[in-house]
């Protein structure tokens, strides 16, 4: 039971690049969510998905994407990088919105 | 929207020293998380509560709902226990949890 995988953990892009952030998990639990860190300021919710097939922006989701065909699986897509955007992400995921959250490990992401 | 603000920002203990940190929302909420984030990153959770009082071995989270405040504490404190501790309020319905900025626990042997 590998419970929440993310990768990568480090990344550099050049602005205007493109990738996608992974995260898997397999404790067939419905909610996922991807959130961003930055200095100063608390976790902020960018999107989150509450099954297979729906998806619904949070409080920062602009120039990301995401996509939810499978329970187990909910990458993040920076379309075209912006040097804004650098930060620190975690996926996390929950049997229900408000039960015990489990997080990958983090993704720190440098658009330079 | 709920704001989430905890105190203090910075904490250093002294090893055994009994610690407590504040928690403060300002809207009703369905739940509260405590999260610990460890130096090399990782967020772990340590408590969801909706009302009174929850204990994990040396921690201990409580929650007043009519005061919209919970705090979280730890008994004989611990370098071990040194890490970033998050709260974050749930709402109801659509509404995303809110986290605050994490209180820095550093505990000296």
């Amino acid at each position: 039971n590998a419970g929440v995988t993310q990768t990568p953990k480090f990344q550099v892009l050049k602005t205007g690049q493109s990738m996608t952030l992974q995260c898997a998990q397999d404790m067939n639990h419905e909610y996922m969510s991807w959130y961003r860190q930055d200095p100063g300021m608390g976790l902020r919710l960018i999107h989150y998905s509450v099954g297979a097939g729906i998806t619904d922006q949070g409080e920062v989701p602009n120039g990301y994407n995401v996509s939810r065909s499978t329970t187990e699986d909910f990458p993040l897509r920076l379309l075209s990088a912006a040097p804004s955007q650098t930060s620190v992400y975690f996926c996390a995921s929950s049997y229900g919105r408000y039960t015990e959250a489990f997080f990958g490990q983090g993704t720190r992401l440098t658009v330079v | 929207k709920n704001e989430v603000e905890q105190s203090p920002q910075n904490l250093t203990a002294q090893e055994g020293e009994f610690i407590t940190i504040n928690c403060s929302y300002s809207v009703g909420i369905s739940a509260l998380h405590w999260l610990q984030q460890h130096p090399g990153g990782g967020i772990v959770s340590l408590f969801m509560l909706s009302s009174g009082k929850k204990k994990h071995g040396r921690l201990i989270a409580t929650i007043n709902i009519q005061e919209k405040h919970s705090s979280l504490h730890i008994t004989a404190s611990h370098p071990r226990d040194s890490a970033v501790y998050i709260c974050a309020a749930g709402g109801s319905g659509n509404t995303p949890l809110v986290f605050g900025k994490g209180t820095r626990l550093s505990v000296i042997a």
